[in-house]
């Protein structure tokens, strides 16, 4: 069973590049989530979505933006990196306010 | 808006119990309960849901006290494979947006 697959799993970028990371689920999960960890902190939300065609910020959404065209797939898009923009990101789903799945993880160096 | 944890950590040894706390101002009508190992994804421990039973997993149990809008965690007997940082999230009722709490690293020691 695949899950939540999220590539790439490492990527080092140079200060205002852009790049998409991607992420599929393959349980017909209707919510998905974007989240960025820091070096020993908590998860933080980035954007969310209820289903495509639909999506919403959460705490720390400035710097990216993310689109949901099918029920599978929730890219995030980082425009223009920053340092700061360095984290682990993690894309994770649910079918509904149960149990989340979470992806392996994309850990972006901005440099 | 985020749920807050404390403590933020706590070192135990084998045997030992511990709690976790997760208090959020706004309603709660559900926390869920999650733990990360180190360079790991975060897996699902467990739910509360307003009006259900207290859970459980292995001998890691939780309860929901919807009136003081808080859930505990509790640690009991606790084992090697328990190190990790343990996050509450608290789900929005209307739209399910997911928020975490910043965590609480919790160290189990032979």
């Amino acid at each position: 069973n695949a899950g939540v697959t999220q590539t790439p799993k490492f990527r080092i970028l140079k200060i205002g590049q852009s790049m998409t990371l991607q992420c599929a689920q393959d349980m017909n999960h209707n919510y998905m989530y974007w989240y960025r960890q820091d070096p020993g902190m908590g998860l933080k939300l980035i954007y969310y979505s209820v289903g495509a065609g639909i999506t919403d910020k959460g705490e720390v959404p400035n710097g990216y933006n993310v689109s949901r065209s099918t029920t599978e797939d929730f890219p995030l898009r980082l425009e223009l990196a920053a340092p700061s923009q360095t984290s682990v990101y993690f894309c994770a789903s649910s079918l509904t306010p149960t149990e989340a799945f979470f992806g392996q993880g994309t850990r972006l160096t901005v440099v | 808006q985020q749920p807050v944890q404390s403590p933020q950590a706590v070192i135990l040894r084998e045997g030992e119990d511990a709690v976790i706390n997760c208090s959020s101002s706004k309603a709660l009508y559900s926390v869920h309960w999650y733990r990360q190992k180190h360079g790991e994804a975060p897996v699902f421990l467990m739910i509360l849901l307003k009006g259900g039973e207290q859970m459980r997993h292995e001998k890691i149990s939780a309860s929901f006290n919807e009136k003081k809008q808080q859930s505990s965690l509790y640690l009991t007997a606790s084992q090697l494979s328990y190190s990790g940082t343990y996050f509450c999230g608290t789900p929005r009722a209307h739209d399910y947006k997911l928020s975490f709490g910043a965590g609480t690293t919790v160290t189990v020691r032979a």
